[in-house]
């Protein structure tokens, strides 16, 4: 089992530059989330899917989107990328969304 | 609302000695506490988690973390530091197990 997956694992993007961030769990997983991390700030949830079809957003929303493309797929999608959205960016996944989630090894994502 | 709140953001122990983590949260129903660590250039993992019962939880590497309510804190403790432990650790509350808010983080350094 891979667990949880992220690609790409390092971007460059351009200030209004567009992108999408890939999440992929093989644990057969009914919740996933889009965290980012900033030094001195923890982990910040974006948005999250507590099951197939639905999406709800978190803490820090703004200028993100998502989609949760099947049961083992949830991407995140930045359409004009900022200077404040350098980042690291963690998917994590569980059963429900009271069950221990489980975390991908992250996107580090720098905006010039 | 949840939140929580890690004391030190930097702790130093040398290689031996007791580690001491401190976390505080507020919540304003019976929470959920977990402690995840971050090795460099790593996703999160978890180390342990309390969610009813025992108060004194025990997780993996040798660390545990007791639950008291009148203090409101959840602290992480290993009675002997090795170099290996040396991460970035995460304490988190979530409502009902729902979802998670995590504390600033605290960088521990093991010296030799």
């Amino acid at each position: 089992n891979a667990g949880v997956t992220q690609t790409p694992k390092f971007q460059v993007l351009k200030t209004g530059q567009s992108m999408t961030l890939q999440c992929a769990q093989d644990m057969n997983h009914n919740s996933m989330y889009w965290y980012r991390q900033d030094p001195g700030m923890g982990l910040r949830l974006i948005y999250y899917s507590a099951s197939e079809g639905t999406t709800d957003k978190g803490e820090v929303p703004n200028g993100y989107n998502v989609s949760r493309l099947n049961k083992r797929e949830f991407s995140l999608r930045l359409e004009s990328a900022a200077p404040s959205q350098t980042s690291v960016y963690f998917c994590a996944s569980s059963e429900t969304l009271q069950e221990t989630q489980y975390f991908g090894p992250g996107t580090r994502l720098l905006v010039l | 609302a949840q939140s929580v709140t890690q004391l030190g953001s930097h702790v130093s122990v040398s290689e031996g000695a007791l580690v001491l983590l401190r976390c505080n949260y507020s919540s304003s129903v019976p929470p959920y506490l977990f402690w995840y660590v971050q090795y460099p250039n790593q996703g999160l993992q978890l180390l342990l988690k309390y969610t009813t019962g025992a108060t004194l939880v025990k997780g993996i590497n040798g660390f545990e973390a007791e639950f008291k309510k009148s203090e409101t804190s959840f602290h992480l403790t290993k009675p002997s530091a090795h170099m290996s432990d040396a991460a970035e650790y995460f304490c988190a509350v979530s409502e009902f197990g729902g979802k998670l808010t995590f504390g600033q983080g605290t960088i521990l350094t093991v010296h030799p």
